[in-house]
């Protein structure tokens, strides 16, 4: 069984840094194909794809946040640290971390976020 | 970035009811398309991959289709648990972005 797990503080002021962790459990992110991303959903409104980092420590970032975004990972601890800097109001939103991995469909692989966590709510304010 | 619109935005039908769900990407992403269902205050869940193929678990009465920039989603007969919002999002290339979502309401 596969889970993923975010913390990290509810409430943070404009301009500090969030740093949210997401554990997991189930799978290995030194499995070849394997990442964990990053993901967003501000009150109401549609998700928003952030980061990802891959087994081989491979990252992309958004390229509207990638000044802001760090993304690491403890593949012994099986952890994912995202860093957002510069944090804003606009900010405030649901952060899931998901596991991606690769499957085939015919002879093509493709990618898709199979299993989320619950996700952790952060609100920026003064 | 490749942009994802669905349509409708909103949809209101009712149980057993076929409910058709379209979503176009700007640019051809062939066959790099995935849908996922979410329910208020839950984590999105992940229904059909590469355009057509069905997540283990997900029931029958979901499926997917197109390829290119016109996709849909069809739930045959709907049921209770189906009311949610539903979401396509592109895996051909960096960022991965999703559509606006399509919000389906008991009528």
């Amino acid at each position: 069984q596969i889970t993923l797990k975010e913390s990290g503080p509810t409430l943070v002021k404009p301009t500090q840094t969030l740093t949210l962790t997401c554990i997991f459990s189930g799978f290995s992110l030194s499995t070849s194909g394997v990442g964990v991303a990053w993901i967003r959903q501000p009150p109401g409104k549609a998700l928003e794809w952030l980061a990802v980092i891959y087994w081989n420590d491979d990252k992309q970032y958004s390229p509207s946040l990638k000044s802001r975004l760090t993304i690491t990972k403890d593949t012994s601890k099986n952890e994912v640290v995202l860093t957002m800097t510069n944090m804003d109001p606009v900010d405030t939103a649901t952060y899931y971390c998901a596991h991606r991995r690769p499957r085939m469909a015919g002879p093509t692989q493709y990618y898709a976020m199979d299993d989320w966590g619950q996700g952790t709510t952060v609100t920026v304010s003064s | 970035d490749i942009q994802m619109t669905q349509s409708p935005s909103s949809l209101s039908a009712s149980v057993g009811d076929r409910v058709t769900i379209a979503c176009r990407a700007s640019q051809s992403i062939s066959r790099y398309l995935n849908w996922y269902q979410q329910k208020p205050g839950k984590a999105p869940k992940l229904l059909i991959y590469a355009a057509s193929s069905l997540q283990s678990g997900v029931p029958s009465r979901f499926s997917g289709s197109g390829s290119g920039t016109e996709f849909t989603l069809t739930i045959s007969s709907l049921q209770p648990d189906d009311f949610a919002t539903y979401y396509c999002q592109q895996s051909d290339s960096t960022p991965p972005t999703f559509g606006q979502g399509t919000r389906l309401e008991i009528k």
